[in-house]
């Protein structure tokens, strides 16, 4: 059974561009959450979606957005980009969501802004 | 603010002894707990779930939990240079929201 897959690996962005991450949960997930790792906040949760739904956001500004198809595969965009918001962007999927449901991480794209 | 504490380490531990890493969190309303291993440069890979106050064992690994106290833990028995990793300690809360502690540094010493 094929993991999550996040495109692209690797992005080099400059300040007040927009960029748009990629996310194909495992076969049958319907649930996909999104999460920023940086050195000094950890792994910090910015949005859940689940059925094309945003079921849940976490506290991050409006530029950050998300959407998710009716495949559940995911996008995210940042717009305006900013140099703080260089960071490894994960995305984990669950079979379902809510409590309980474990999640599964691919492995992320490492976005630089220069 | 809720949150999910960890020490950061790291915690040297040699190699075949138990290493125990621990985790307390600020929501009482919180009733599903995580493990996640990441190695430097990977994402994070679940490790065990724990969601009943007591100990959930899978191989080397025992997760231990108490509401009352708030607290998480996990054991690592027999510990190998392998389990060299951060791990991450998450939970559920009453926010519908996993929180993540920042991770504990674990090395162990050939």
């Amino acid at each position: 059974k094929a993991g999550v897959t996040q495109t692209p690996r690797y992005l080099i962005k400059t300040r007040g561009q927009q960029v748009t991450l990629s996310c194909s949960p495992i076969s049958g997930h319907r649930s996909v959450s999104w999460y920023q790792q940086t050195p000094g906040q950890g792994l910090q949760f910015l949005f859940e979606y689940f059925s094309e739904t945003q079921r849940n956001k976490g506290n991050f500004p409006g530029r950050f957005s998300g959407r998710q198809f009716s495949n559940s595969r995911s996008e995210m965009n940042v717009s305006t980009l900013e140099l703080g918001d260089s960071a490894l962007y994960l995305c984990a999927s669950s079979p379902d969501s809510g409590l309980n449901t474990e999640a599964f991480f691919g492995q992320g794209t490492r976005l630089t802004v220069v | 603010q809720k949150e999910v504490e960890q020490n950061s380490g790291p915690l040297s531990v040699p190699e075949g002894a138990i290493a125990s890493l621990n985790c307390t969190y600020s929501d009482r309303g919180s009733q599903s707990f995580f493990w996640y291993r990441q190695y430097s440069g990977k994402s994070p890979e679940l490790i065990m779930s724990i969601y009943s106050n007591g100990d959930k064992e899978d191989g080397r690994f025992t997760a231990q939990l108490n509401k009352a106290s708030q607290y998480v833990s996990l054991l690592i028995r027999d510990s190998q240079p392998s389990d060299s990793a951060t791990y991450l300690c998450a939970s559920w809360n009453r926010d519908d929201k996993i929180i993540f502690g920042k991770g504990t540094r674990l090395h162990i010493l050939p």
